[in-house]
């Protein structure tokens, strides 16, 4: 257990439905990521939050996707109107960066969503 | 090229045998280096970091990075078969958020 918590962690969704995903990062982390893992990839980069900004998304992250962290603390991950090609893991990954803002400093993940869209 | 290639394999190694595991990368991704281990429908799991050229060794594990040659490695000494699992490698990018790009993964099985 890394101490990141994702909810829930399996949703089964009809097609055209709309899903959120809970995320609630290491306490005193203020980096937060996304990822989205289909069967036999690797996870892949959606959007990463500094504190409650958003700072950079991903193109996979197309406008039915949106993403917030209001206060800093926990994010959502909302997705509208879902289709087949939704369905994956969704990741959700927290870090806290050393001082002077190593590139070394680790991502750690939670147990994932995995999302089923029928 | 991809950002980050590993052989996909599976790659099978007898109990006690070295399981040798790597990586190439591509200039977008020239920063720091992981590699997480991930059990089948879990969630992947740090196991070791890198960013200097050499060797870094943590208990069993090996992992060494060649900037130069663009390439990165995992050395799993005296295999287990609970090391079982793909093992993804993955590469820092972006001068701020430092996001992951990873491989799609090398799945090992250690034959008992």
């Amino acid at each position: 257990d890394t101490g990141v918590s994702q909810d829930p962690r399996h949703k089964i969704t009809k097609r055209g439905q709309n899903v959120t995903f809970r995320c609630d990062p290491i306490s005193e982390h203020n980096r937060l990521y996304w990822y989205r893992q289909t069967l036999g990839q690797g996870p892949e980069f959606l959007t990463y939050f500094q504190n409650e900004a958003q700072l950079e998304k991903s193109r996979l992250l197309s406008d039915r996707f949106s993403a917030e962290r209001p206060k800093g603390s926990f994010s959502t991950l909302e997705i509208q109107r879902t289709e087949q090609g939704d369905s994956a893991m969704y990741l959700c990954a927290s870090r806290l960066p050393l001082p002077g803002g190593s590139p070394a400093d680790t991502q750690y993940f939670g147990p994932g969503t995995r999302l089923t869209v029928l | 090229q991809k950002e980050v290639e590993q052989n996909s394999g599976p790659l099978s190694v007898p109990e006690g045998a070295i399981a040798s595991l790597n990586c190439t990368y591509s200039d977008r991704v020239s920063q720091s280096f992981f590699w997480y281990r991930q059990y089948s429908g879990k969630s992947p799991e740090l196991i070791m970091s890198i960013y200097s050229n050499g060797d870094k060794e943590d208990g069993r594990f090996t992992a060494q990075l060649n900037k130069a040659s663009q390439y990165v490695s995992l050395l799993i000494r005296d295999s287990q078969p609970s090391d079982s699992a793909t093992y993804l490698c993955a590469g820092g990018q972006g001068a701020g958020s430092y996001q992951l790009t990873f491989g799609k993964g090398t799945k090992l099985s250690v034959i008992p």
